[in-house]
């Protein structure tokens, strides 16, 4: 059973809104990952952590942000929600460095930005 | 660069009967492969991965993989489905050496009495 939450499971926001998507992982692991998901595409990786103060943008351009103060918690944040950022949002950790370790995943948030 | 194409948007299958789900990749260097399985409301678990040796790869649920170079492939199988395996299936392959997973976009499986 993977030990990482994300929190909220659902939220719907007004635009103009500042939001954070919490995400917290009891493993002890170093990388952590952001991914956007919308139906009938591809998880598109946003944001990614190797560790501690260490955060880098993924593929798909994000008006996001993240943090990694701590290792356990990845927040992102949105300064501003619009409707475009109406999407499922998934956390994901996995250990250290390593090509061939598994991801674990949150459960995700479902975003709508009314 | 590294692409995955799941050949399936949508595989419908009564139950007990065999199912493939395909996959390919693109990748100009030695890639790691997965399967990941998301059911309703739920986030993505891990089916089964490809690192190296025997190219048959057994995973959860009686789920098993091909990993085929020659043809970039590594389809999904198994012999008998159940209803409770209706659930949406990535195929994914690591990215060089960050080690980040690319998705491909999924196959809906769903399983009919």
């Amino acid at each position: 059973e993977a030990d990482i939450y994300q929190t909220p499971r659902y939220l719907v926001i007004g635009t103009g809104k500042k939001i954070t998507l919490e995400c917290s992982q009891t493993m002890g692991h170093d990388k952590m990952y952001w991914y956007q998901q919308d139906p009938g595409m591809e998880l598109h990786l946003i944001h990614y952590s190797y560790g501690v103060n260490s955060t880098e943008k993924g593929d798909l351009s994000s008006e996001s942000t993240v943090s990694r103060i701590r290792t356990e918690h990845f927040p992102l944040t949105l300064e501003s929600a619009r409707p475009s950022h109406t999407s499922q949002y998934l956390c994901a950790s996995s250990e250290g460095d390593a090509l061939n370790t598994e991801a674990f995943f949150g459960q995700g948030t479902r975003l709508t930005v009314v | 660069a590294q692409s995955v194409t799941q050949l399936d948007s949508q595989v419908p299958v009564f139950e007990e009967a065999p199912v493939e789900l395909r996959c390919n990749y693109s990748s100009s260097v030695s890639v790691y492969l997965f399967w990941y399985v998301q059911y309703p409301n739920q986030g993505l678990q891990l089916l089964l991965k490809y690192l190296s040796g025997s190219t048959l790869v057994k995973g959860i649920n009686g789920f098993e993989a091909e990993f085929n170079k020659s043809q970039t492939s590594f389809h999904l199988r198994k012999p008998s489905v159940h209803i409770s395996d209706t659930a949406e299936y990535f195929c994914a392959v690591t990215r060089g050496s960050q080690g980040n997973l690319i998705f491909g976009k999924g196959t809906k499986l769903s399983v009919k009495p």
